[in-house]
């Protein structure tokens, strides 16, 4: 099975500090994703990579930057870190292409409270 | 636009049937998929739709009209493992760039 694994499962970080979160899947797969999650708003697309020192800007990067510079790893980053970043922060990866079996798979997320 | 429509919370019996509907507007429609999230955990792949018609698999399935922008997840004998958040998500592929949109997802509460 892929898997794909959050370095931290709780964070709890002090506003302007910078926060690193990381994301390592195991099974070569080409895309890579970081969202958030807030209730009442789902899933949020912050940054995708498509392939090694690749990134888009999803729906919401204001306030974030990643990093990919191994394909099995995607870092998000918060360069100074605000109230309102607080929030279940996943990460999730997937081949290319159009089959079914292109779906996402997820980390198990990171719970990042920011005070 | 691209948006992903789906009710916020549904109640059912153990032992019921359930019907979650989801409606789409997206340009570069290609595919459906539906995710089971459980409280605090990470979404998991239930189902995948790409042409018209039903998919089923064991006690789920799922239904796709690209003509109407809709899609359902039906849980059939629904057990108490069944409560959770059900996300609808559509991929678009858009330039040759494939994006997932994904829905607010909706809250099912099975009750004994």
């Amino acid at each position: 099975d892929v898997k794909v694994t959050q370095s931290s499962r709780y964070l709890v970080k002090r506003t302007g500090e910078k926060v690193f979160l990381e994301c390592v899947q195991d099974m070569d797969h080409e895309n890579m994703f970081w969202y958030r999650q807030d209730p009442g708003l789902g899933l949020r697309l912050i940054y995708f990579s498509y392939d090694v020192k690749m990134k888009e800007k999803g729906d919401i990067p204001e306030g974030y930057s990643v990093s990919r510079e191994k394909k099995e790893r995607f870092s998000l980053i918060l360069e100074s870190a605000s109230t309102n970043q607080t929030s279940m922060y996943l990460c999730a990866s997937s081949l290319i292409g159009d089959s079914h079996y292109y779906g996402y798979t997820f980390g198990s997320g990171t719970r990042l409270t920011v005070v | 636009g691209q948006n992903i429509d789906q009710p916020t919370e549904m109640t059912a019996t153990e032992g019921a049937i359930v019907q979650i509907n989801c409606t789409y507007q997206t340009s570069g429609f290609n595919g459906l998929f539906w995710y089971q999230q459980h409280a605090g955990e990470a979404p998991t792949f239930l189902s995948y739709n790409v042409l018209d018609g039903l998919e089923e698999k064991g006690r789920f399935s799922s239904f796709l009209s690209r003509s109407k922008g809709y899609s359902y997840l039906l849980l059939k004998e629904l057990q108490m493992k069944d409560s959770a958040s059900y996300l609808c998500a559509v991929r678009d592929k858009t330039s040759g760039t494939y994006k997932y949109i994904f829905g607010t997802g909706t809250r099912l509460k099975v009750l004994a």
